[in-house]
């Protein structure tokens, strides 16, 4: 099945630093991926909808500058936590519309744990 | 506004008893809605749809527009059912999943 390889699974960074997430698309095309943030014991929100070739989509909330996303080719696309702070620390999830498979073709990356110290 | 509503973080029942996890949404139009299941150490991964109107590992879920609630069910739990389930929507026409708060089910033995 389509699967979408997120890297790394976890992360510990200093506060102040950038850190990149990978959301890669292993054997299918992805046009439109998104991104998650899940706090402990909580929903995933969505923070944003990633196009191919196009800017990001950010939902109301999230800083634009702060996030920062690329989804330059059609099987990869990019989180990229800029200045990082303690309060970023959470986990990050990418998911991806698989075509062909209408409306129930989301598939879900493993998840990459961020800690900012 | 779209919104999903899981108003129950937490499940616990025993092997063999039915379960009952609820969901509500809140959509003004025509919603697409699902059921996914996180196990433990594991990702995301879809349960079912109300379009397909499936059964799926025992699980059956009735989308009610009346009620505007789609909660997912099965008559006998499995210690294996153990996981964190979310209810999800997708609005006519639009890419994004919104997802409820998720109820973390625990079967006892």
């Amino acid at each position: 099945g389509a699967v979408v390889s997120q890297h790394p699974s976890w992360v510990i960074c200093k506060s102040g630093t950038s850190v990149k997430i990978e959301c890669r698309s292993l054997d299918f095309q992805a046009t439109t991926m998104f991104w998650y943030r899940q706090f402990p014991k909580q929903s995933l929100m969505l923070m944003a909808t990633s196009n191919e070739g196009s800017k990001a989509t950010y939902e109301q909330g999230v800083e634009k500058d702060k996030f920062l996303i690329n989804h330059a080719s059609l099987t990869l696309s990019t989180l990229t936590v800029t200045s990082a702070h303690p309060e970023d620390s959470s986990f990050y999830i990418c998911s991806a519309r698989v075509p062909g498979t209408g409306s129930y073709g989301y598939t879900f990356g493993s998840g990459t744990r961020l800690t900012v110290v | 506004a779209q919104r999903v509503t899981q108003p129950e973080k937490l499940l616990s029942v025993f092997k063999g008893a039915p379960v009952e996890l609820k969901c509500n949404y809140s959509y003004s139009g025509s919603p697409e809605l699902f059921w996914y299941v996180q196990y433990s150490r594991q990702r995301l991964q879809l349960l079912l749809r109300h379009i397909s109107r499936e059964s799926i590992k025992g699980f059956t879920a009735d989308l009610n527009k009346g009620e505007t609630s789609f909660h997912l069910k099965k008559p006998f739990a499995q210690e294996e059912d153990s996981a964190m389930y979310y209810c999800a929507l997708k609005g006519y026409g639009a890419q994004k999943l919104v997802f409820g708060q998720g109820t973390r089910l625990t079967i006892n033995p």
